[in-house]
């Protein structure tokens, strides 16, 4: 089951920054927090992952409270074809029968206007 | 470079018909894989995983099986396929590095199913 709580939907200006927030209160200590996108009609694109530090690569940046209760993933200059349905997920590091799975709940579908 | 394989792309079958749909991923060795499911306006439900060859875990009960007869191929299958079975179903592998390490999953392109 999904752990993690995201806004359903949300808007954004092309060009503008898309702050796309998401709680997950109880998270472990061993649990990253992992974001990926879906265009409509493919498959899940992966766009970043954290632990605890904040972290930023080409795509996008992820901010994760001290607390790592909730996380904000960051697109600082959006473009039309960043619009697309948002999963933000946490799992836990290892490859057992229990571990390594992902598990995605319904996400924030962003729509980036011109 | 590591590229994953799924077909068909899509697939129209009749209730009661068999499924096969057939996943394979190329450029790396002993992945985890998985197989997804995405209803029409839901998230992605986890249907089944894999560690290894011949190493299944289920996720849901339901009308599928899935099998892994080589290290890079990963079958998802029906016997009798039912209107629930429609959906939007993707496979996804992830480098396993070791106990402890993180990677990303990678995601093919899906195949819609229609059962009519």
């Amino acid at each position: 089951d999904a752990k993690t709580t995201q806004p359903t939907s949300m808007d954004c200006a092309e060009g503008r920054a898309a702050n796309l927030p998401c709680n997950h209160s109880t998270i472990s200590g061993n649990e990253y927090v992992y974001w990926y996108r879906q265009i409509h009609s493919q498959g899940p694109q992966y766009i970043i992952h954290g632990l605890k530090n904040n972290e930023t690569n080409e795509m996008a940046s992820l901010i994760i409270t001290e607390d790592r209760k909730s996380s904000t993933l960051i697109l600082p200059h959006a473009t039309l074809r960043d619009t697309a349905v948002y999963y933000c997920i946490v799992r836990v590091a290892g490859r057992g029968s229990t571990l390594g799975r992902l598990y995605f709940g319904r996400g924030t579908q962003l729509t980036v206007w011109p | 470079s590591q590229t994953i394989h799924q077909w068909p792309a899509t697939l129209v079958q009749p209730v009661g018909s068999p499924l096969s749909l057939e996943c394979t991923v190329e450029g790396t060795s002993n992945p985890n894989l998985y197989w997804y499911r995405q209803a029409a306006g839901r998230g992605l439900q986890l249907l089944f995983y894999s560690v290894g060859i011949g190493q299944i875990s289920s996720e849901v009960p339901q009308n599928l099986s899935a099998s892994r007869p080589q290290d890079r191929q990963f079958i998802l299958s029906s016997k009798k396929l039912l209107l629930s079975d429609s959906g939007f179903y993707l496979c996804a592998w992830r480098r396993y590095l070791g106990a402890g390490m993180n990677t990303e999953a990678f995601f093919g392109q899906g195949t819609r199913l229609t059962v009519v």
